[in-house]
């Protein structure tokens, strides 16, 4: 059982928009920033969206991410079939001193 | 450019040891932390502990306290991860990352990920 609660499985078809959510507490997303990563089959986890809401270069801008109180929610917009990936969020938990991760939601396209 | 480098897969028994590597380069080692995260196959990810390069603090998760070290060597700017008295359900994918000092969960770079296998 995980800390932080995402939905098991999201899905979408190309162009849509889809949400992945994120529930946590006031000891972990109501404090902290918030990190979404994005992993491939059989490849590390990259950083999606870091401190809430931040970019990193290299992508897309049809990410966003956004948080309120006690969760935080990844959007992507103009879904693609190369979105097809499990998501992770994750957050430092101030009562567990330590990082916790969401479950993961493995997204279709 | 950044590049983690880890160790290569390992099988052991129960009751045993693994040390797991993650040679840094393309930036100054001691200005990151390193955390390292595990994932059961199947499963989500799971965050083990981070270490100072800087100074040698670590920080480990309270479910591995006591099996777990952490350590880096600056000479070579590598990171280990040694875990103790391995069980079955310590079988798993072993990732070294590199985290922004201060900013606990920020991931921006990551190793290429050890299986390490635990099996009678």
């Amino acid at each position: 059982q995980s800390v932080l609660t995402q939905p098991p499985s999201a899905s979408g078809t190309p162009g849509q928009r889809v949400t992945i959510s994120c529930s946590g507490s006031s000891s972990n997303i109501g404090r902290n920033y918030v990190y979404w990563y994005r992993q491939l089959p059989g490849t590390a986890p990259k950083v999606l969206i870091y401190r809430n809401n931040q970019r990193p270069s290299r992508v897309p801008d049809r990410f966003s991410g956004s948080k309120s109180g006690t969760s935080a929610s990844l959007a992507i917009s103009g879904l693609r079939s190369e979105d097809e990936a499990d998501y992770f969020c994750a957050v430092w938990d101030d009562s567990l001193s330590g990082v916790v991760f969401g479950g993961g939601t493995s997204l279709t396209v | 450019q950044v590049q983690l480098v880890q160790s290569g897969a390992e099988v052991k028994k129960p009751g045993a040891s693994v040390k797991v590597s993650c040679k840094a380069s393309g930036y100054t080692f001691t200005m990151y932390g390193i955390s390292w995260v595990r994932q059961a196959p199947g499963q989500g990810l799971e965050w083990m502990g981070w270490i100072s390069v800087y100074n040698g603090n670590t920080n480990y998760a309270q479910k591995l306290q006591g099996r777990v070290t952490m350590t880096t060597d600056t000479s070579t700017s590598t990171a280990y991860m040694d875990l103790r008295s391995l069980r079955s359900d310590d079988t798993a994918v072993y990732y070294c990352a590199r985290e922004v000092s201060g900013l606990h969960g920020e991931f921006d770079f990551w190793g290429q990920g050890t299986l390490v296998t635990v099996s009678s």
